[in-house]
């Protein structure tokens, strides 16, 4: 298995609403991370998790919520979320070096309304 | 901080024309280098990755060079075709490692 896989594909959220994307990959990688993508914009970094460690945190407000319950699996909680964070949200991996390659996942359309 | 831009932000060629995708950045002191595409509302697909001692890589119809002094990198895509038709994506790694720092992208059409 050499992919990221990322549910669900769209969300739609109310701002009152919690909720949660997931991420998954099954390459043994000890990286993962989380990028947000506004529209016709570079992926921003938002949380990296380094050997199951939140290791950079790029000043995300608190609204999100990284967790990783184990070396395969990483989500972001969603809470209170403004219209402004709409965006496509990125999962990637890399095998665990700062410097090796990052994989990446499909995405999910967020829309917050 | 790192700054990453990429020259031009949009290009539309004829079929089977060779062209070149420009990249540059502000800090030479990088890991490595890599080239993504991004098909319309898709994820990121690695093309090419360049080590900071490396001065150029290949696969396929593409092939990448690097030059870390002067803080540049080219994407140069052989014969292209209706199918290389996507945004493409440069990104650096600095500093610590782990963080990629993206260019602003060239969004390629590719005409019949």
């Amino acid at each position: 298995d050499t992919e990221v896989t990322q549910t669900p594909k769209h969300l739609v959220m109310g701002m009152t609403n919690k909720k949660s994307l997931k991420c998954e990959q099954h390459m043994g990688h000890r990286a993962m991370y989380w990028y947000k993508q506004k529209a016709k914009k570079p992926p921003e970094l938002m949380f990296v998790y380094s050997y199951e460690k939140l290791s950079i945190n790029e000043s995300v407000p608190s609204r999100f919520s990284p967790e990783c319950p184990n070396s395969s699996l990483l989500n972001l909680h969603l809470h209170a979320l403004q219209p402004e964070d709409s965006a496509l949200y990125l999962c990637a991996s890399s095998p665990g070096r700062g410097t090796d390659t990052q994989y990446f996942g499909p995405g999910t359309r967020l829309t917050v309304l | 901080k790192q700054e990453v831009t990429q020259i031009p932000a949009a290009l539309s060629v004829p079929e089977g024309e060779n062209l070149v995708l420009n990249c540059s950045f502000t800090d030479s002191a990088i890991y490595n280098l890599q080239w993504f595409r991004q098909d319309p509302g898709k994820g990121l697909t690695s093309l090419l990755l360049i080590q900071s001692s490396q001065r150029e890589q290949t696969s396929g119809r593409l092939n990448a060079s690097l030059d870390k002094s002067s803080g540049r990198s080219t994407l140069y895509i052989a014969a292209s075709q209706p199918g290389d038709s996507a945004t493409y994506l440069c990104a650096v790694i600095t500093g610590g490692g782990n963080k990629l720092t993206f260019g602003t992208g060239t969004q390629l059409k590719v005409e019949l």
